[in-house]
């Protein structure tokens, strides 16, 4: 089993919609949880960070968290042709300063 | 600030050369990381330091494969000899102390082995 698991995807939604990003992963003791965007050719940026259970929100997007069913997400509203691009999840692994990477999900957002 | 500075962008070499990646994080920041990407794998974590000292190197897939900090502005990752499989990009990141601190990227070297 892999230790960040994501829907290779791609998602394909409709301009305006909102788009629904899922991650899973393995360590029970993970504390924090990172959405990275990546655009194609370009270098991952970090979008989001959550460590408690529950939504965080910030301006369109809104990461969820379920340690319990070891499960986060990312939510984008009105998603824009912009917002196409690889969302990487990461994941806090090792006790420590170590981030895993899941292989990311190809978001589509079309006219 | 610059952001994160990696040389060179682009490196095309024949098998069993010798590469050097280079790396300069953000002035401040106490957290130094290589990665490799590629389709099949992903972002994988090969190496990383705190305060110019190697933390964990449990991702560097083999002896081939060296990391250096001699100092806090500047980090090599070096593979010799080089393989066809060793074709990816690299990306250094750096951040400050906290794990929630923004752990910022370079633009990447796209290395490429003949």
């Amino acid at each position: 089993q892999k230790e960040v698991e994501q829907n290779s995807g791609p998602l394909s939604v409709p301009e305006g919609a909102i788009a629904s990003l899922n991650c899973t992963y393995s360590d029970r003791g993970s504390q924090s949880f990172f959405w990275y965007r990546q655009y194609s050719g370009k270098s991952p940026e970090l979008i989001m960070f959550i460590y408690s259970n529950g939504d965080k929100e910030d301006g369109r997007f809104t990461a969820q968290l379920n340690k319990a069913s070891q499960y986060v997400s990312l939510l984008i509203r009105d998603s824009q042709p912009s917002d196409s691009a690889t969302y990487l999840c990461a994941v806090e692994t090792g006790g420590g300063n170590k981030l895993t990477f899941g292989t990311g999900t190809q978001l589509k957002v079309e006219l | 600030d610059a952001g994160v500075i990696q040389s060179p962008r682009h490196e095309v070499t024949e098998m069993g050369q010798e590469v050097t990646l280079r790396c300069k994080p953000i002035s401040g920041h106490d957290y130094l990381f290589w990665y490799r990407q590629t389709m099949m794998r992903g972002l994988e974590l090969l190496i990383y330091f705190n305060n110019n000292v190697p933390i964990d190197d449990s991702g560097m897939p083999e002896d081939r494969f060296s990391a250096k900090m001699p100092n806090a502005s500047f980090s090599t990752l070096k593979i010799q000899p080089s393989e066809p499989r060793d074709s990816a990009v690299y990306f250094c990141a750096s951040r400050g102390l906290a794990l929630t601190d923004t752990q910022y990227f370079g633009p990447g070297t796209r290395l490429t082995v003949l």
